[in-house]
């Protein structure tokens, strides 16, 4: 069964950093990309970064562009966030997302499959 | 402003049909396929569609489609369980960004 486990949130001052982890389990890590999502309180879900599974490619948010880092351990099976000069803005529950491809052959796409419980990250002075 | 729109809520009774719509543009909805994610109270997001697939334990009172810029997720037989927020997300390569919608509160009465 596929799990995925986010830890390293925690209450930090402005303009302080984070490394966020989500460990994985039940599937060959290293065969899909990855993806963390954020839900602020009060607001919708927030679509933070991805990764491709062997993290040749990644994407970003504008709001976190050159503020976190995504990054992945292929040999650990865990999903990484590094997270420098947060903001009030940043205070959300993190999750992490495991990506599924599927379709026929030309209508073969993308889309976040299994999540996990998420790590809350509180910016706050 | 959210690069997707959908209603900001949606209601319905027991055993009803209710329809949730997403709506975006050629960039994202018209090019890709999209997803269905279900939030119960705030908690932790469930995946409910990709595209017009079920993942596996979802019921198949959910179905979605897509015709053109819109994407729809149709509930049949409304049960109270079903109540929650619901985003669509996808694709969109002109902004090289993931993008959800704003989320459909749905009420079962």
């Amino acid at each position: 069964q596929v799990h995925l486990v986010e830890s390293g949130g925690g209450v930090v001052q402005p303009g302080g950093s984070l490394r966020l982890s989500c460990a994985a389990s039940g599937f060959t890590f290293r065969d899909f990309g990855m993806h963390w999502v954020r839900h602020v309180p009060g607001k919708g879900l927030e679509w933070v970064a991805s990764i491709r599974h062997d993290g040749s490619h990644k994407n970003y948010a504008d709001s976190v562009k050159g503020r976190f880092t995504i990054s992945r351990d292929n040999f650990k099976s865990t999903l990484y966030l590094q997270m420098n000069s947060l903001g009030g803005e940043d205070t959300a529950v993190f999750y992490c997302a495991k990506e599924i491809g599927t379709g026929p052959t030309n209508f073969f796409y993308y889309y976040m499959d299994v999540w996990g419980k998420g790590t809350t990250v509180t910016v706050s002075s | 402003q959210s690069a997707l729109t959908q209603e900001a809520s949606v209601s319905g009774t027991v055993g009803q049909m209710v329809t949730l719509s997403c709506t975006g543009n050629s960039n994202n909805i018209g090019s890709y396929g999209v997803g269905w994610y279900q939030q119960i109270s705030h908690g932790v997001p469930k995946t409910v569609m990709f595209g017009n697939s079920l993942p596996s334990g979802i019921p198949d009172r959910f179905s979605g489609s897509q015709s053109g810029t819109t994407a729809s997720l149709t509930i049949s037989g409304l049960q109270p369980e079903d109540e929650a927020d619901y985003y669509c997300s996808t694709w969109d390569y002109s902004l090289t960004a993931w993008v959800f919608g704003g989320g459909t509160k749905l009420t079962v009465l």
